[in-house]
């Protein structure tokens, strides 16, 4: 059963703590995304990777960070540099970066 | 200026009639255009993907591209009350970047 899974699904951190947030894919895309999303906005893109070992910064990288190890996984780190960290963040995956962008099941990250 | 635009809504239709979403964008040189439906706390999920001028049909959904304009609509036929969710249009600009409107809420009345 292909697909995008995330975890958790609900996360809460209490101020000044670092926490990761898990994505995989067993989809054999090449290219892998974060965006975040908060109440009445569009997805705003945080890092993406195109290959494996190496990714770049979106529009709203500051206070995050990520890693690319293996091209079934794309953990991201939201870190305690991010001050407003409260939001529904989502992970996808594509064949390349040009291809159709699939969606994970979101994590909803809540500050204490 | 916001790079892709759409009337936040609500838009509300009654059941079996015709719900018409319309998203603008700025960057002339897109090419890849696409529509998502997201349920209330759930992630987006694709409807439809459109790359050229025209109209694309899949079931009852229709999306209408017109680049002249910079234009991309999407049409649900025979609207029904599980079609009530936020619609987000998605275009690529430049070479990679998808961009997101914020998505307008459509309501489907019984």
């Amino acid at each position: 059963d292909g697909g995008i899974t995330q975890s958790p699904k609900y996360l809460f951190r209490k101020e000044g703590q670092n926490v990761t947030l898990s994505c995989e894919q067993n989809l054999n895309h090449d290219a892998m995304y974060w965006y975040r999303q908060d109440p009445g906005q569009g997805l705003r893109l945080i890092y993406y990777s195109q290959i494996v070992n190496d990714f770049q910064k979106g529009d709203i990288a500051e206070g995050y960070s990520v890693s690319r190890e293996k091209k079934e996984s794309f953990p991201l780190t939201v870190t305690s540099a991010q001050k407003n960290p409260t939001a529904f963040y989502l992970c996808a995956s594509s064949g390349t970066s040009l291809d159709t962008q699939y969606f994970g099941p979101g994590t909803r990250l809540t500050v204490l | 200026q916001k790079e892709v635009e759409q009337n936040s809504g609500p838009l509300s239709v009654p059941e079996g009639a015709i719900a018409s979403l319309n998203c603008t964008y700025s960057d002339r040189v897109s090419q890849s255009f696409f529509w998502y439906r997201q349920y209330s706390g759930k992630s987006p999920e694709l409807i439809m993907s459109i790359y050229s001028n025209g109209d694309k049909e899949d079931g009852r959904f229709t999306a209408q591209l017109n680049k002249a304009s910079q234009y991309v609509s999407l049409l649900i036929r025979d609207s029904q009350p599980s079609d009530s969710a936020t619609y987000l249009c998605a275009v690529t600009l430049g070479n990679y970047k998808l961009t997101f409107g914020k998505g307008t809420l459509l309501t489907v009345n019984p």
